[in-house]
């Protein structure tokens, strides 16, 4: 059964600091992964998705990388802004699966 | 383009009453999951339909259902509401079955 952690489970950094996010799962044999970001009481917004064949995606101040081998995944973000506040997801899935997501990392950036 | 589209926004509901929620897909989109949000938990996989068909099933109990229709919308049914069925449910779309999957805004229901 597929098993997905993030670390940390909150994180409260200063505007314009560069970040690492971290997700990790117990079955390395994902078909993708993706990462969201969803704001209080709201649905998610999608940010990247990795093939299981790729090693890292790219979206603007964004960059997910996938290292299978190790059952890990990280989203680095640069130069981080206060509109960046949210909870950040990961989810992964398995061929025939359902995606399973992690709790979630609590980003606050401050002015 | 539209999104994601769930209606209704909001529900306020007894114990013992029933539900239905509805989702309206990304045009084009064939596959629609459900998940459930309660208060401090996180996303719990409900249902997956794809073409019509139930593909997969989360760990709820049978009073929880839905249906896929021919335009590819989806609805999904709680019965005889319970307290802890309070939370947030989102629906979300893809193309396809393994591909990025976009969220709707979600229906928040309450359960008094």
């Amino acid at each position: 059964k597929q098993e997905v952690t993030q670390i940390p489970a909150a994180l409260s950094v200063p505007e314009g600091e560069n970040l690492v996010l971290n997700c990790s799962f117990t079955d390395s044999a994902i078909y993708n992964l993706q990462w969201f970001r969803q704001d209080p009481g709201k649905g998610l917004t999608s940010l990247l998705l990795i093939q299981s064949s790729q090693r890292e995606q790219t979206s603007g101040r964004l960059n997910a990388s996938l290292d299978k081998s190790s059952g890990r995944s990280t989203l680095y973000i640069a130069a981080s802004q206060p509109g960046d506040s949210a909870t950040y997801l990961c989810a992964v899935r398995n061929y025939g699966q359902n995606f399973v997501f992690g709790p979630g990392t609590r980003l606050s950036v401050l002015p | 383009e539209a999104g994601v589209t769930q209606s209704p926004t909001h529900l306020i509901k007894t114990r013992g009453q029933q539900v239905t929620l509805r989702c309206s897909p990304i045009s084009g989109h064939t596959s629609v999951y459900w998940y459930q949000q309660a208060l401090g938990l996180g996303l719990q996989f409900l249902l997956w339909y794809d073409e019509g068909e139930e593909r997969n099933r989360g760990n709820f109990p049978p009073r929880f259902s839905g249906r896929q229709f021919p335009n590819y919308s989806s609805e999904l049914n709680v019965n005889a509401l319970e307290l802890e069925d309070s939370a947030l449910y989102l629906c979300a779309s893809s193309f396809g079955t393994y591909n990025e999957q976009f969220f709707g805004p979600g229906t928040r229901l309450t359960v008094l």
